[in-house]
């Protein structure tokens, strides 16, 4: 039972570059997210998806494009890497947000940008 | 603006009671929600409040206050194991998650 698998764990990458991560889960779940995690701050959305070949925008978009061409994965991309985007990222999924709405997260994955 | 609040850090003994409390300032309200997260590991779910009162779920209970804008995290029996940042989050009326900081929490033999 893998749930949420995020890939790569970590990265370091010089200013400019470009890098995807992916995020898949095997629960058929509809809804998924990605965050980042950074220090003395709350888990902020960047991008989710309500279903296959939907995205919409979070809290802090600028910067990533995201995409669901297949229900068990969500890509998260990073265009152009700024040391601002140095984080942990994390993706989840959850079948429905209503009701108890638990959102079951990936390991985490994380980026430092040089 | 929406804000979340909850103590950086708290210190309790193993065997103990540990109460981490958390006040918020939404945009609607659809549910509060704790997590637990150890340190280099994806945050779990621990429990979820809708309803005012106190939802009891072994030795975590969690309590919710709608009018007051308050919640808080029991922790009765404390165990070294329980060591971790634990998160307080609001649903709020677009059904989007808002975050506390997290309160990271010492047990001491």
């Amino acid at each position: 039972n893998a749930g949420v698998t995020q890939t790569p764990k970590f990265r370091v990458l010089k200013t400019g570059q470009s890098m995807t991560l992916l995020c898949a889960q095997d629960m058929n779940h509809e809804y998924m997210y990605w965050y980042r995690q950074d220090p003395g701050m709350g888990l902020r959305l960047i991008h989710y998806s309500v279903g296959e070949g939907t995205t919409a925008k979070g809290e802090v978009p600028d910067g990533y494009n995201v995409s669901r061409l297949k229900k068990q994965n969500f890509l998260l991309g990073l265009e152009s890497a700024a040391p601002s985007q140095t984080s942990v990222y994390f993706c989840a999924s959850s079948p429905d947000p209503a009701g108890t709405g638990e959102l079951f997260f990936g390991e985490g994955s994380r980026l430092t940008v040089l | 603006g929406q804000n979340i609040d909850q103590p950086t850090e708290m210190t309790a003994t193993e065997g103990a009671i540990v109460q981490i409390n958390c006040t918020y300032q939404t945009s609607g309200f659809n549910g509060l929600f704790w997590y637990q997260q150890h340190a280099g590991e994806a945050p779990t779910f621990l429990s979820y409040n809708v309803l005012d009162g106190l939802e009891e779920k072994g030795r975590f209970s969690s309590f919710l206050s709608r009018s007051k804008g308050y919640s808080y995290l029991l922790l009765k029996e404390l165990q070294m194991k329980d060591s971790a940042s634990y998160l307080c989050a609001v649903r709020d009326s677009n059904y989007q998650l808002i975050w506390g900081a997290g309160t990271k929490l010492i047990i001491k033999p």
